[in-house]
């Protein structure tokens, strides 16, 4: 079945670090892939989205891209902040046939030190 | 604020009993899905409900039901709860198509002791 594997965490960082954290994925057909993040005691919000190959999505200073050869999707910024640290997610949207949902990494938890 | 309301925020209960969680998706979202999120499982897709029918359906146990009312909020019962059940229930909520996003609602923590 569908599957995403995110890199092992915990990740603690510099402020003003540059950040990668790797997402790759298994899947059948061409899912749209996503970045969702959930800062502590808060629910999960979309960071970004790429819908087919090839496409960088892109919000807050954060970008990934959709590559379909290496089956990858990785999650990076030129220069984090404090207010980054949060728990970041890694997802494919799995559609077929008006049914869908979403697989999720299992996530990884930044923290940036001042 | 993403528009999917949860309610309640924190729920604490006994084994064997019987619960309820409550969901408002974004106004003008006919999709609803429910996700569990526990320290050992991650974030598992529980159930999906479009427009008052259930489409599509994930790791949820038989003791869990969902439902979708034609007000389009959806309810998810869980019944003869055990320790594990304890975890974070998240509703999300979409418009229709394969390339739309899910707005996650704040969720509600159920501990069962």
């Amino acid at each position: 079945g569908n599957s995403v594997t995110q890199m092992e965490g915990p990740v603690t960082l510099s402020e003003e670090a540059f950040l990668t954290i790797n997402c790759t994925y298994t899947a059948t057909g061409y899912p749209s892939l996503f970045w969702y993040v959930q800062y502590p005691g808060e629910g999960l919000q979309l960071l970004l989205k790429a819908t087919k190959a090839d496409d960088k999505g892109s919000n807050k200073g954060f970008e990934a891209t959709y590559r379909k050869e290496t089956t990858s999707f990785h999650l990076e910024k030129g220069s984090v902040q404090v207010s980054d640290s949060a728990v970041y997610f890694c997802a494919l949207n799995q559609y077929i046939q008006g049914a869908q949902k979403l697989v999720f990494g299992q996530g990884t938890r930044l923290t940036i030190n001042p | 604020d993403s528009g999917v309301t949860q309610t309640p925020k924190h729920l604490i209960t006994a084994t064997g009993q019987r619960v309820t969680l409550r969901c408002s998706p974004r106004s003008g979202d006919l999709s609803v899905y429910w996700y569990q999120q526990s320290l050992d499982q991650g974030l598992q897709f529980l159930i999906q409900y479009y427009n008052g029918e259930e489409r599509a359906k994930g790791n949820i146990l038989e003791r869990f039901s969902a439902q979708q009312f034609p007000d389009l909020h959806s309810e998810l019962n869980l019944s003869s709860l055990e320790l594990g059940d304890s975890a974070l229930y998240f509703c999300a909520s979409s418009t229709h198509g394969n390339y739309n996003e899910q707005f996650f609602g704040p969720g509600t923590r159920l501990t069962v002791l």
